[in-house]
């Protein structure tokens, strides 16, 4: 039973397409977020979802964008993907904001 | 602003010794929570603890201990008789009560446990 899970596992693309990493969590948590790991390891915060609203949208470009088609799901789509981009994508959920979130596998994007 | 520090970029250590990775926090809540998780050579990241600001109480879990200082704002982690399965990257994270509550991460400390 995965609490929660990510598809796909591992993408790869060339620069300047549209892709969609799709988040579900079947733990009835009402915060979702998606977070960045980029080479070097570093986590950052992109994204958070409460109740179907945005709560936070850090300074990540607007190429970037969540959606969640209900409180179980928070997908990400990325427009005009950059080289730049190709990072390990996380997504999370928790019961509320400030208690610990559970994390799926990750998405490995590539973009070539 | 909040931040994260964890010094100690990669620990290795012969196994069965114990090990501790720092990490030190600067926020101007007076409300905060601090995690712990781990990620394995696999990859996903594995919650370990959570601990809110007003909790100085260590706290031990099997081999895994604790130590909470808000005097020194440091929240270390302690191994105790290592074994290879800890080999990972351990990451310290911070949460505020105001503002968006997301987590802020350390940069990460690679333990690697030599058998």
């Amino acid at each position: 039973d995965t609490a929660v899970s990510q598809t796909p596992k591992y993408l790869v693309t060339q620069m300047g397409n549209d892709k969609s990493i799709k988040c579900e969590q079947n733990l009835g948590h009402d915060t979702m977020y998606w977070y960045k790991q980029d080479s070097k390891k570093f986590l950052k915060i992109m994204f958070s979802y409460n109740n179907k609203e945005l709560i936070i949208n850090e300074t990540v470009p607007n190429r970037f964008s969540p959606k969640s088609p209900d409180k179980a799901h928070l997908n990400l789509h990325i427009n005009s993907l950059e080289l730049g981009d190709s990072a390990v994508y996380f997504c999370a959920s928790s019961p509320i904001p400030s208690y610990e979130q559970y994390f799926g596998p990750g998405t490995r994007l590539t973009v070539t | 602003a909040q931040k994260v520090t964890q010094a100690q970029t990669e620990i290795s250590v012969v196994e069965k010794e114990d090990v501790t990775l720092d990490c030190v926090y600067e926020t101007r809540d007076t409300t905060y929570y601090l995690f712990w998780y781990k990620q394995p050579p696999s990859g996903e990241l594995v919650f370990l603890i959570r601990r809110n600001s007003f909790d100085e109480q260590n706290e031990i879990s099997g081999r895994y201990s604790w130590n909470f200082q808000k005097s020194t704002s440091s929240f270390n982690f302690t191994i105790t008789a290592s074994q290879v399965v800890d080999s990972a990257v351990y990451f310290c994270a911070l949460s505020e009560r105001t503002g968006a509550n997301n987590l802020f991460f350390g940069t990460g400390t690679r333990l690697t446990v030599i058998p």
